[in-house]
């Protein structure tokens, strides 16, 4: 089954320790990106990647980092998290990317940090 | 930033009754997508729709594009409870990712 998998589902952390959210897909889809979604605000990509080891930031990369070391992983990284990233977190794959090709959602990942 | 803007913000209607909701964009599109979004759960794609097309219909779903008008609606048919979601249309900002607007709520009744 074609799928992207995120873990965990739920994650509550403290100011300052550092996490990592893991995303995988089984699809071969070259294009990968992650997105927060916050009420109000929609769904706004942090950070997007074309292929291995190429990635580049979106609209709100400011706190996150994120590696592409394999086609089909794409972890992102907080290395010092804040209250303001509490947030529930997607990550989404692509045969390429823009609206042309249909992108595939994980479940999400919602984070608390305290 | 936003590129598309759906309309209503949130919709309720019965079970059986159609359901439509509108998307407008700012700039120029290739292509639109909508995609559902069961309450916190991941988005999961519903339709395509490219620039040279106006309608195009998916089971229960049809989708119009105007682009001389910058717009876009979604039409659900005979709905049912397990419509209930938010949708979301998807434009191309520029050809590197999907851009989100802020989505409909739709509750159906039963």
């Amino acid at each position: 089954e074609a799928q992207v998998t995120q873990n965990p589902r739920y994650l509550i952390t403290v100011t300052g320790k550092k996490l990592t959210v893991t995303c995988s897909q089984n699809m071969n889809h070259e294009y990968m990106s992650w997105y927060r979604q916050d009420p109000g605000l929609g769904l706004r990509q942090i950070y997007y990647s074309m292929n291995v080891e190429v990635t580049d930031k979106g609209d709100v990369p400011e706190g996150y980092k994120v590696s592409r070391k394999e086609k089909r992983n794409f972890p992102l990284i907080l290395e010092s998290p804040s209250p303001n990233q509490t947030s529930l977190y997607f990550c989404a794959s692509s045969l390429y990317p823009g609206v042309g090709a249909e992108a595939f959602f994980g479940q999400g990942t919602r984070l608390t940090v305290v | 930033s936003q590129q598309g803007e759906e309309d209503p913000q949130a919709l309720s209607i019965q079970e059986g009754e159609n359901a439509t909701m509108n998307c407008s964009y700012k700039t120029s599109i290739n292509n639109l997508q909508w995609y559902r979004q069961n309450s916190g759960r991941g988005l999961v794609h519903l339709i395509l729709i490219r620039s040279n097309e106006r309608e195009k219909h998916s089971g229960r779903l049809r989708v119009t594009l105007d682009t001389s008008k910058k717009s876009s609606s979604l039409l659900i048919t005979a709905s049912r409870a397990a419509d209930t979601a938010s949708y979301f249309c998807a434009t191309d900002a520029d050809g590197n990712k999907l851009v989100f607007g802020a989505g409909t709520i739709l509750r159906v009744k039963s």
